[in-house]
């Protein structure tokens, strides 16, 4: 069965930290995406990820950095945790530029930042 | 980008027909229509997609309409398990990326 893990299903951070989130998928996809998601707010895109060393801001990126040195693994980074930062974060991947783009998503990372 | 515009929630019979409306009226020609839903706690998960025809697989049918201003994902037979946050969303022709807004929230009752 395809696969997207993330490494951490809960976090608890303090404010100030530098937080890795790191997302594998097995499914030898281009495309990776990291979203956060608020209640009220839906899912937000933060960065995306067409390529080993692309990437693309999303909607929300500020606060947060990204890194893809291999195709399976794609960071998503908090240089410096803030207590806004609390959210669930979602990691995705898809095959690049076909018509039927479907994401397979992670389970989800919750972090709190304290 | 094409908006997308849901209901924020609506509840069902269990066994009935659930029909969940999006409006996409600043559709594109070549842009197409995904619904994804959201069970609790979990990732979203792909239902289906189309362009201009009507489309049905073994999870729901997703009815487009003529102008393609609007779309309708119809689950035949709701289950309590149907219960989720469903997205409409409208993907841009020139690029990959997903953008969810926040969806329909379903609940479907015994």
């Amino acid at each position: 069965d395809v696969k997207v893990t993330q490494s951490s299903r809960y976090l608890v951070k303090r404010t100030g930290e530098k937080v890795f989130l790191e997302c594998v998928q097995d499914m030898d996809h281009e495309n990776m995406f990291w979203y956060r998601q608020d209640p009220g707010l839906g899912l937000r895109l933060i960065y995306f990820s067409y390529d080993v060393k692309m990437k693309e801001k999303g909607d929300i990126p500020e606060g947060y950095s990204v890194s893809r040195e291999k195709k399976e693994r794609f960071s998503l980074i908090l240089e410096s945790a803030s207590t806004n930062q609390t959210s669930m974060y979602l990691c995705a991947s898809s095959y690049r530029g076909s018509g039927a783009n479907v994401l397979t998503f992670g389970a989800g990372s919750r972090l709190t930042v304290l | 980008d094409a908006k997308t515009t849901q209901p924020p929630s609506m509840d069902c019979a269990e066994g009935r027909a659930a029909n969940l409306p999006c409006n996409h009226s600043t559709i594109s020609g070549n842009e197409y229509v995904y619904w994804y839903r959201q069970i609790h706690s979990q990732g979203p998960q792909y239902i289906i997609h189309g362009l201009k025809n009507n489309e049905t697989n073994e999870m729901a049918s997703l009815i487009i309409t003529e102008d393609r201003k609007s779309s309708t994902l119809i689950l035949p037979h709701a289950t309590l398990r149907d219960t989720a946050v469903y997205y409409c969303i409208v993907r841009p022709y020139n690029t990959d990326k997903l953008i969810f807004g926040t969806g329909t929230r379903l609940q479907v009752f015994p």
